[in-house]
């Protein structure tokens, strides 16, 4: 079993919609939550963090954790075309020293399509 | 810009060859970070350094050799790689809290 499970996708929904991105995990010890948004031939980019469990807004996306049921997801409104990337997941223990932080387990990464 | 800047974009090399990739961060993090992406797959962490020392070596062939002279670089050394090598090879570095910031990788492809 993989540690961390992302639906891959694709999905593609129209322009104006709300997007639901889910991810479900195994290991009991993570306690950061991170999304990531990736383009084409770029590299990750942190879109939302988030420590243990509850909502978090930022603009257009939220985040939410539910470690009772080991499952994270992040919510985009009036989505834009601009949305089009692949979204991933990641966590980390986020403890025992300095480094752990980024020690991020990701999962595969949903792609979105947002079409006008 | 990300403040993590990776050279070069793109590597094509043969598999009797020997490269470096190259990482420099410019946010004053301590810790950095090599990961590797691969077609389908989940990004997975190759080696971890904290003020300069490797921490974390997460069972990768010694066929990639890491080396960080201070904590604003970081290299990866490469040598008689095999075409299943082939992948983005992402660099990243974090602070004590948020998570890691990533460069834009290096493509490499191993003919």
């Amino acid at each position: 079993q993989k540690e961390v499970e992302q639906d891959p996708g694709p999905l593609s929904v129209p322009e104006g919609a709300i997007v639901s991105l889910n991810c479900t995990y195994s290991n009991s010890a993570f306690q950061y939550f991170m999304w990531y948004r990736q383009y084409s031939r770029k590299g990750p980019e942190l879109l939302m963090y988030t420590y243990s469990s509850g909502n978090k807004e930022d603009g257009r996306f939220t985040a939410q954790v539910d470690k009772s049921s080991k499952y994270i997801s992040l919510f985009i409104r009036d989505s834009q075309p601009s949305d089009s990337a692949t979204y991933l997941c990641a966590m980390s223990q986020g403890n025992a020293g300095g480094t752990s932080y980024g020690k991020l387990t990701f999962g595969q990464g949903t792609i979105l399509t947002v079409h006008p | 810009e990300t403040g993590v800047t990776q050279t070069p974009r793109h590597l094509v090399m043969g598999m009797t060859n020997k490269k470096s990739l190259k990482c420099e961060q410019h946010l004053g993090h301590n810790a950095m970070y090599w990961y590797k992406q691969s077609a389908k797959k989940p990004l997975e962490l190759m080696f971890v350094y904290n003020f300069k020392e490797q921490t974390e070596n997460n069972s990768v062939p010694s066929r990639f050799s890491p080396e960080c002279p201070n904590s604003s670089h970081l290299f990866l050394h490469l040598h008689t790689l095999q075409p299943e090598d082939s992948a983005l090879y992402l660099c990243a570095s974090s602070p004590q809290s948020r998570g890691a910031f990533f460069g834009q990788g290096t493509r490499l492809t191993v003919v």
